[in-house]
């Protein structure tokens, strides 16, 4: 079974520059995740999608982060303008839908991004 | 979901059980205890969870106290390549919902 596959595996761009990340979940699972690893800290969460429906962005930066999911599959998520303070790792994850099972949620290697 | 405290480093010796702890003390009823290890530069990698029994699968065993409070991972025969950040979560069962990370316990395993 193919992983959780994310591209690219690093960025460098200058502040106020765009950048996507894009995110293709296992086969089969509906919900995703994308979550933000500042170093030296825990995964914290962005943004969760059932299906391509927003389920949480309570915590997503919506004047500069935006994510979609279109037609349920793969994710993108871009930062426009990018700040410092957004270096971090960028880690999607997925998992099958609510009653499919267990919840286990499933990780990509992350997209290392560093802002200068 | 509940707040979980860790050591924030462990060392064992290889070949060793690796016993992790984790206090839950304000774990719900309805709320799992799930551990997740990431190697450095991956991602994070599910272990096990549990949410009254003892559980063990290929991996590991985990340790959940009667009052269900505090809990323990054990890697019984720990390897180098166990050197990770083991993060204790809880969660609300029977659902997707996100993963609350605190910062773990980085175990480093030597020869």
């Amino acid at each position: 079974e193919a992983g959780v596959a994310q591209s690219p595996r690093y960025k460098i761009i200058e502040k106020r520059q765009s950048v996507a990340f894009w995110c293709n979940p296992i086969s089969g699972h509906a919900t995703l995740y994308w979550y933000q690893q500042i170093l030296g800290q825990g995964p914290k969460l962005l943004i969760q999608f059932q299906n391509n429906g927003v389920v949480d962005d309570s915590q997503l930066p919506k004047d500069r982060f935006s994510a979609e999911r279109l037609k349920g599959v793969d994710s993108t998520l871009k930062i426009q303008p990018a700040k410092l303070e957004d270096s971090a790792v960028y880690l999607c994850a997925s998992s099958l839908a609510p009653g499919q099972g267990t919840y286990e949620q499933y990780f990509g290697p992350g997209t290392r991004l560093t802002v200068t | 979901d509940a707040k979980t405290t860790q050591p924030p480093s462990m060392d064992c010796a290889e070949g060793r059980a690796a016993n992790l702890p984790c206090n839950h003390s304000t774990i719900s009823g309805n709320e799992y205890v799930y551990w997740y290890r990431q190697i450095h530069s991956q991602g994070p990698q599910y272990i096990i969870h549990g949410l009254k029994n003892n559980e063990t699968n290929e991996m590991a065993s985990l340790i959940i106290t009667e009052d269900r409070k505090s809990s323990t991972l054990i890697l019984p025969h720990a390897t180098l390549r166990d050197t990770a950040v083991y993060y204790c979560i809880v969660r609300v069962a029977g659902t997707a919902s996100k993963l609350t990370f605190g910062t773990g316990t980085r175990l480093q395993v030597t020869l």
